[in-house]
């Protein structure tokens, strides 16, 4: 299907654990970004890429790791779950730089106990 | 620093009443300003953005909103709301420098009592 998909959309983890976030999009956008959604945070950005083999970290990135080897894939890594990683996990994607209008996915719920 | 607040976390509104969530940014220079809705279990849906130009914008789903420089405001209106309006709004403000510079709000979520 065309679109953004995200999986698994609910993973529920123990600390320590490594989980991976898959992100898939069919645009062949440039842009890629990860988001986390947290009561009272709004969304923060984790780390996001221009273009394959070409990422960077957004303004909370510890803790995770990001590859994009291909342009339609984008996977976040938690290496070793903490528990302030529970949160809502949201990728998008763009165009390209400047103002686009971003594109998200539905979204991943991750727990880690 | 950019930054975006929404001062309303929390609003519940009739079925049929008139709607307007606030959205006041920081931002040294011409923002780029984005309205953005999550329904339940969903990703977030673009619903209108101001680049430019006419400061009273249109989007989707019979949404607008206005820009005001002089108040550093971009409020959400809606005339008449439907239940299918339930959900949560986030606006946003960025600029031309790219994607990543893209500033939430906390959002507001807003009810719709029948």
């Amino acid at each position: 299907d065309a679109g953004i998909t995200q999986s698994p959309r609910y993973k529920i983890t123990e600390t320590g654990r490594q989980v991976t976030l898959m992100c898939h999009q069919t645009w062949s956008h440039s842009y890629m970004f990860w988001y986390r959604q947290d009561l009272g945070h709004g969304l923060r950005l984790i780390y996001y890429s221009a273009a394959a083999d070409i990422t960077d970290k957004g303004e909370v990135p510890d803790g995770y790791v990001v590859s994009r080897s291909k342009t339609e894939n984008f996977p976040l890594t938690l290496e070793s779950a903490t528990r302030s990683q529970t949160s809502v996990y949201f990728c998008a994607s763009s165009v390209g730089a400047g103002a686009n209008v971003l594109t998200f996915g539905a979204g991943s719920r991750l727990t880690v106990l | 620093a950019q930054s975006v607040t929404q001062p309303d976390i929390h609003i519940t509104v009739s079925e049929g009443a008139s709607l307007e969530l606030r959205c006041n940014y920081s931002y040294g220079a011409t923002p780029y300003l984005f309205w953005y809705v999550q329904s339940p279990g969903q990703g977030l849906q673009l619903l209108l953005k101001y680049f430019s130009g006419d400061t009273l914008v249109q989007g989707i789903k019979g949404f607008e909103a206005e820009f005001k420089r002089s108040q550093s405001s971009f409020n959400l209106r809606k005339p008449s709301v439907h239940w299918s309006d339930a959900a949560e709004y986030f606006c946003a403000v960025g600029s031309n420098f790219g994607n990543e510079k893209l500033t939430f709000g906390t959002g507001t979520r807003l009810t719709i009592i029948p």
